[in-house]
């Protein structure tokens, strides 16, 4: 089946900085990926639509400047946490969709973000 | 609106019992896709099956079978002669069908442990 790998599976780091994650899918090209949160013993709330070569869509209250998205390349979406604070600890997982119209969606391995 | 329910937040099992994970779901499409997804303690989500709204069929997967009833949108799971290693949070998901469709909706999760 299709892979798409995440980059860190889990990353620590101060209050105040700022933390990419890469999601990459490894054997399809994705025009659309999206990002998701998930805190403990919950379900996955999606965050963001990602969309190639244009702007991602962010789910209501949601933070666009918190929460920056980039999805330079049909196959690289990027979520970088700017100036982490602990409430933004919590695990990410992205999709990528493989095809424009069968909507067969992949997951990456999640990354677990902790800040202290 | 799409909506997808899980009464069960957590379910015991001794091994080699048999369980059903419900799933309740509600749209105004008449076309979707219903999903099981896995989650491991590890955190990745392990896709488990996609079923095409068309299509009512129950499906058998070795100790895995579904049992969908569009009479009541229910897409319900159940495992048979349950191990440890179904121990895990199960995710069922409704997304739209039509090309360009995006979003995942997911339910709350069940946890199911199943114990030696």
């Amino acid at each position: 089946g299709a892979v798409v790998s995440q980059h860190p599976s889990w990353v620590i780091c101060k209050s105040g900085t700022s933390v990419k994650i890469e999601c990459r899918s490894l054997d399809f090209q994705a025009t659309t990926m999206f990002w998701y949160r998930q805190f403990p013993k919950q379900s996955l709330m999606l965050m963001a639509t990602s969309n190639e070569g244009s702007k991602a869509t962010y789910e209501q209250g949601v933070e666009k400047d918190k929460f920056l998205i980039n999805h330079a390349s049909l196959t690289l979406s990027t979520l970088t946490v700017t100036s982490a604070h602990p409430e933004d600890s919590s695990f990410y997982i992205c999709s990528a969709k493989r095809g424009r119209l069968t909507g067969e969606l992949f997951f990456g391995e999640g990354s677990r973000l902790t800040v202290l | 609106a799409q909506k997808v329910t899980q009464a069960q937040t957590e379910i015991s099992v001794v091994e080699k019992e048999d369980v059903t994970l419900d799933c309740v779901y509600e749209t105004r499409d008449t076309t979707y896709y219903l999903f099981w997804y896995k989650q491991p303690p590890s955190g990745e989500l392990v896709f488990l099956i996609r079923r095409n709204s068309f299509d009512e069929q129950n499906e058998i997967s070795g100790r895995y079978s579904w049992n969908f009833q569009k009479s009541t949108s229910s897409f319900n799971f159940t495992i048979t002669a349950s191990q440890v290693v179904d121990s895990a949070v199960y995710f069922c998901a409704l997304s739209e069908a039509y090309p360009g469709a995006n979003n995942l909706f997911f339910g709350t999760g069940t946890r199911l442990t199943v114990i030696p």
